[in-house]
C-alpha cells in the first residue's frame, strides 16, 4: 500500500546542475501534480496532468519540465538549477472524487 | 487563481484546549481539503469536505460553501496536533492552498 512514493528525499546541486525528481503513484490516479513549498508562501502548484500524454502549467512552471508517459510517474526535471529552487517538492495524485493525496516530498538545496 | 486565506496564521494553546481555525476562499469552493503537516514534514489527509460537516474522532470540519468558507475544529487539543493545517480548494484543474495554521501545543 505505498500510495504516491517520491524519490529522492534530500538532494543538494550545485548551480547548473540537472536532475529529475521521480514521482509514482499506485492508486491509478489520473491527475498527478508537484508543489513546492517555501516557507510562509503554502504549496504553488508547479505542474499537473490529467492523464498519460497530457500535462499543463500551474502557477509557477518556469525552470521546471514534466511528463507523463505512463499512469503510475510523473518526473519532475530541473535542467540548470538555480538558488531560487531551493525547497521542498511535493508530489500528489488525485481520484475522481477530487481528493489529494501527497508522497512524503523531496527537499532540494541548489548552492 | 483562487485567493486562499487562514486564520489564525499562528496559534499557541495549552494542552485540552479547544480551537478553531478558518479558511476563506475568493471563489467557488470545489475540492476542499484540510491537511496536517506534521513536524517531519509530511502532509496528512484530515478531511475531503466540499460541504457540510463531517467528524473525525477530537477534529471535525463544516464547509459552507455557498458563503466560501471552511472552519476546522480541534477539540481537547494534544501535543501531537502540533505543525501547520493547510486548506485547499481548486478551480478546474489547479488546486490552491493557504498559507497555513502553525499550531504549537504545550503540555
Amino acid at each position: 500500500n505505498a500510495g504516491v512514493t517520491q524519490t529522492p528525499k534530500f538532494q543538494v546541486l550545485k548551480t547548473g546542475q540537472s536532475m529529475t525528481l521521480q514521482c509514482a503513484q499506485d492508486m491509478n490516479h489520473e491527475y498527478m501534480s508537484w508543489y513546492r513549498q517555501d516557507p510562509g508562501m503554502g504549496l504553488r502548484l508547479i505542474h499537473y496532468s490529467v492523464g498519460a500524454g497530457i500535462t499543463d502549467q500551474g502557477e509557477v512552471p518556469n525552470g521546471y519540465n514534466v511528463s507523463r508517459s505512463t499512469t503510475e510517474d510523473f518526473p519532475l526535471r530541473l535542467l540548470s538549477a538555480a538558488p531560487s529552487q531551493t525547497s521542498v517538492y511535493f508530489c500528489a495524485s488525485g481520484g475522481g472524487g477530487g481528493e489529494l493525496f501527497f508522497g512524503e516530498g523531496s527537499r532540494l538545496t541548489v548552492l | 487563481g483562487i485567493q486562499v486565506e487562514q486564520s489564525p496564521p499562528d496559534l499557541i494553546l495549552q494542552e485540552g484546549a479547544n480551537s478553531t481555525l478558518r479558511c476563506n476562499f475568493s471563489d467557488s469552493v470545489n475540492n476542499l481539503q484540510w491537511f496536517h503537516q506534521n513536524p517531519w514534514g509530511q502532509l496528512i489527509n484530515l478531511f475531503y469536505i466540499p460541504s457540510g460537516t463531517k467528524q473525525n474522532g477530537r477534529l471535525s470540519a463544516t464547509t459552507v460553501a455557498t458563503e466560501r468558507y471552511s472552519l476546522l475544529y480541534i477539540s481537547s487539543s494534544q501535543t501531537t496536533d502540533s505543525g501547520v493545517y493547510f486548506c485547499a480548494s481548486n478551480t478546474g484543474n489547479q488546486f490552491y492552498f493557504g498559507t497555513g495554521t502553525s499550531l504549537t501545543v504545550i503540555p
